[in-house]
């Protein structure tokens, strides 16, 4: 059964780094195909993607956001973890990270975590 | 990067109704295409992938078709947990995109 839960700090000030981490279970991330992303929503919008780990380290992110946008993993401890520099209010937003299937040509998710709230305010 | 574009943004239904949801991309993705919904408080749920493949466990009264710039997501006949807002996203290149929604509630 794959399962994934995001933690990391409920409130962050502005220009200050989120970090986020993903743990999760169920799968490998030395597996090939599989990946991990970060999917965001702001309150009462839409989904936006952020980033994309890949098994073999390839690594994607949404270039419409900022360049401190850093996805890492540690395989060893079923981790993804995610960072984002100079945080702003417009960031405040559910933080999920989700599962991509190892299937070729599928960027699309199949598990999703719960969702983290991150506020931005000072 | 390909923008995605729902319609309609909202829809008032009832239960029983058959209702179709469009997702139009702004440029060809050929099947690259997924359906979530997701109820208030809640992470999304897989529907459907590569436009019309439903995902194990999923009602069959869901179904997708469509290719290219044009998708449509139905649901033949609406029952009380269907009531939720319904995302498209394509997955043909990067970024990643997701449509804007459509909130589906009671009539």
């Amino acid at each position: 059964q794959i399962t994934l839960k995001e933690s990391g700090p409920t409130l962050v000030k502005p220009t200050q780094t989120l970090t986020l981490t993903c743990t999760f279970s169920g799968f490998s991330l030395s597996t090939s195909g599989v990946a991990v992303g970060w999917i965001r929503q702001p309150p009462g919008k839409a989904l936006e993607w952020l980033a994309l780990i890949f098994w073999d380290d390839d690594k994607r992110y949404n270039p419409s956001l900022r360049s401190g946008l850093t996805i890492t993993k540690d395989t060893s401890k079923n981790q993804v973890v995610l960072t984002m520099t100079n945080m702003d209010p417009v960031d405040t937003a559910t933080y999920f990270c989700a599962h991509r299937p190892p299937i070729t040509y599928s960027n699309y998710f199949d598990y999703w975590g719960q969702g983290a709230l991150v506020t931005v305010s000072s | 990067a390909i923008q995605l574009t729902q319609s309609p943004s909202s829809l008032s239904a009832s239960v029983g109704d058959r209702v179709t949801i469009t997702c139009r991309a702004s440029q060809g993705i050929s099947s690259a295409l997924a359906w979530y919904q997701q109820k208030p408080g809640k992470a999304p749920k897989l529907l459907i992938s590569d436009a019309f493949s439903l995902e194990d466990g999923v009602p069959s009264r869901f179904s997708g078709s469509g290719s290219e710039t044009d998708f449509t997501l139905t649901i033949s006949s609406l029952q009380p947990e269907d009531f939720a807002t319904y995302y498209c996203q394509q997955f043909d290149g990067y970024p990643i995109t997701f449509g804007q929604g459509t909130r589906l509630d009671i009539k």
